[in-house]
């Protein structure tokens, strides 16, 4: 079982929809991380958690650090917001190594 | 500001043939990581640095070496490259063990 587990891993969704995307990990940790990457290019650094919610424009994460599990809100979904979403957990163990989750892929249909 | 800057973005080599990734970084970060992208697979680490002069292994160090001799700088090198080496290669800095880290563009690397 990955230490990192992202759902779904496939995600189709219309234009103006709310979208979840869900991150469960299995270790302690001290940091998420959720990024973007768009086909074919970099990687992009959405936000950086700890505990609670953080919020930027139409992005939204959360954070439940008892239930080791975060969720990333897209709201009114736009086919720009067609990426891969992926999931990093920094462990407490100190070791400086994020675990990744394989990504969750979105496309949005205009 | 140009943020982590990777070259080169694309590279072909044949079996045996040896090159190096560079990664540069302007944002001052103490701690730079490259890490290897496969289909189906999360990011994997392959070594990484705290600081200059400094390199660690990650967790998919063997077929590689990494030098840290400019803290704005961090090498990656294949000796001897395989097919199994074919990836795309993802270099990222931050300034601290759990601060936000930011990724280049990615070198996508063949190896026939």
């Amino acid at each position: 079982k990955n230490e990192v587990e992202q759902s779904p891993q496939n995600l189709t969704a219309q234009e103006g929809e709310f979208i979840t995307i869900n991150c469960s990990y299995s270790v302690g940790i001290s940091a998420l991380h959720w990024l973007q990457q768009h086909p074919g290019g970099g990687i992009v650094s959405l936000f950086m958690l700890s505990s609670g919610k953080k919020k930027h424009g139409r992005l939204i994460a959360t954070i439940n650090i008892q239930e080791k599990h975060s969720s990333l809100h897209i709201t009114a979904s736009h086919p720009r917001d067609s990426a891969v979403y992926i999931c990093a957990v920094l462990p407490t163990s100190g070791t400086y190594k994020y675990i990744f989750g394989t990504g969750t892929r979105l496309k949005v249909l205009a | 500001n140009a943020g982590v800057t990777q070259t080169p973005k694309f590279r072909v080599l044949k079996t045996g043939q040896s090159m190096t990734l560079l990664c540069a970084q302007d944002m001052n970060h103490e701690y730079m990581y490259w890490y290897r992208q496969d289909p189906g697979m999360g990011l994997r680490l392959i070594h990484y640095s705290v600081g200059e002069g400094t390199t660690a292994k990650g967790e998919v160090p063997d077929g590689y070496n990494v030098s840290r001799l400019k803290k704005q700088n961090f090498l990656l090198g294949l000796e001897s490259a395989a097919p199994s080496q074919t990836s795309v290669y993802f270099c990222a800095s931050s300034w601290g063990e759990a601060t936000e880290a930011f990724f280049g563009q990615g070198t996508r690397l063949t190896v026939v």
